[in-house]
């Protein structure tokens, strides 16, 4: 199974700070990588997938990128509604595998 | 508009087989690239991926399931179905099918449904 290590498990940031999260895979998996944003109560809703490509209606001030097995999601300018809870998911093989999770929390 | 919604029994005992339903609009499931999947998430916890199924019916499982689980669907209905046999407490979770677009991620997600087992 492709393992995905996610990091970190918390993060306490500023209104108007960059945060960046990111998941290490295992193995390559190219770019099948998803990221997801989950609000307390909500089910989880789709930020990026494809690495880097931003899903409709998503603001710009996210955006995804990859270095080798290193995926980052990185939020512009954090909002107040970007506090939650973040996952990346690998579908580039089954079984799919999650991140264990990201809680973003405004200092 | 795409809209997925799940439903189950609620809450049933340890050993018994919990049957779940995604009853879904604006896709098919008849159409190439399409599926939908399962995922289920304890209170407090992670995501964790159950089960795919595919246009063509194609299945994949989560293999730390072992045999418990059964994937199906009714295009004619626009329904997806999953099957967990033998279920104990840790089965307990709010379970989700999202709808994956053209083979890949999850794009619409259901509002879930939660499940309580208990004696």
């Amino acid at each position: 199974d492709i393992q995905m290590t996610q990091s970190p498990a918390s993060l306490s940031a500023s209104l108007e700070e960059i945060v960046t999260i990111t998941c290490q895979a295992s193995q390559d998996i190219g770019n099948y990588l998803s990221w997801y944003q989950q609000k307390p109560g909500k089910s989880p809703q789709l930020l990026i997938h494809s690495a880097t490509s931003l899903a409709d209606g998503v603001p710009s001030r996210f955006s995804g990128s990859r270095s080798g097995t290193q995926y980052s999601l990185k939020i512009n300018r954090l909002q107040v509604e970007d506090t939650g809870i973040y996952y990346c998911l690998q579908h580039y093989s089954a079984p799919w595998t999650f991140g264990g999770g990201t809680k973003l929390e405004l200092k | 508009q795409v809209t997925l919604k799940e439903s189950g029994p609620g809450i049933l005992q340890p050993s018994q087989t919990l049957s779940l339903t995604c009853s879904f609009s604006g896709f098919s499931l008849s159409t190439s690239g399409m599926g939908v999947g399962w995922i289920r998430q304890p209170s407090g916890k992670g995501l964790e991926w159950l089960a795919n199924i595919w246009w063509d019916d194609d299945k994949y499982y989560n293999p730390s399931l072992k045999n418990r689980l059964t994937i199906s669907k009714d295009t004619s209905n626009n329904q997806a179905f999953l099957k967990i046999t033998n279920v104990d407490t840790a089965d307990t979770a709010t379970y989700y099918c999202p709808r994956i677009l053209t083979g890949s991620y999850f794009d619409y997600w259901g509002q879930g449904v939660m499940v309580t087992v208990s004696s």
